[in-house]
């Protein structure tokens, strides 16, 4: 079946560590996203990428680095630089928006990560 | 910049109807509607397109004001399935590209 698989779905971090949440699309999609949720403030993008080897920061990018080395891959690490690093971490995926096909985004189950 | 939705919360009852807005303060090419639930991914439900096309996969209608930059999402009669948390996503510019934004979202609870 085809979708998106995040992992882990819970993760534990001390401060100061990084840490890289996976995320595997195999739905052939070109464009990948990054979205972080809060209680109370929706899905706010860190980044995204709309090609291989290439990405763009979103709104919350500080704290947080992305590579799209491989089509179907949007990794995501976690750096000790984000000062407030737990919340639910939400990937997507979708056709390269364009005329005719509408760009909707496929998501994840998502990762929650918590600071201790 | 994030979309605002209105309400931030709804209950209902069975059978009532409900309407969330979503407006922003730029041009928009695009409006997505999505619904959540408790605990799941969210899931697609419709999206509009500047110039009047609509697509969507669920039997609910909304609109796109182009000139105010709105969009509203009308749930009619409504059931227990349509409870979850309802957000709009925006793609501005000229064209259906780049990044999605997503409103705060809207919380929906219809009872029995």
């Amino acid at each position: 079946d085809g979708g998106i698989t995040q992992s882990p779905k819970y993760l534990f971090r001390k401060e100061g560590q990084n840490v890289t949440l996976s995320c595997e699309q195999n739905l052939n999609h070109d464009a990948m996203y990054w979205y972080r949720q809060d209680p109370g403030q929706g899905l706010r993008l860190i980044y995204y990428s709309q090609i291989v080897n290439d990405f763009q920061k979103g709104d919350i990018a500080e704290g947080y680095s992305v590579s799209r080395e491989k089509k179907e891959s949007f990794p995501l690490t976690v750096t000790s630089a984000q000062k407030n690093p737990t919340a639910f971490y939400l990937c997507a995926s979708s056709i390269y928006p364009g005329t005719g096909n509408t760009g909707e985004l496929f998501f994840g189950e998502g990762s929650r990560l918590t600071v201790l | 910049q994030q979309p605002v939705q209105s309400p931030q919360a709804v209950i209902l009852r069975e059978g009532e109807d409900a309407v969330i807005n979503c407006s922003s303060s730029k041009a928009l090419y695009s409006v997505h509607w999505y619904r959540q639930k408790h605990g799941e991914a969210p899931v697609f439900l419709m999206i509009l397109l500047k110039g009047g096309e609509q697509k969507g996969h669920e039997k609910i209608s909304a609109s796109f004001n182009e000139k105010k930059q709105q969009s509203s999402l009308y749930l009619t009669a409504s059931q227990l399935s349509y409870s979850g948390t309802y957000f709009c996503g925006t793609r501005t510019g000229s064209g259906n590209t780049g990044k999605l934004i997503f409103g705060q979202g809207t919380t929906l609870q219809v009872k029995p």
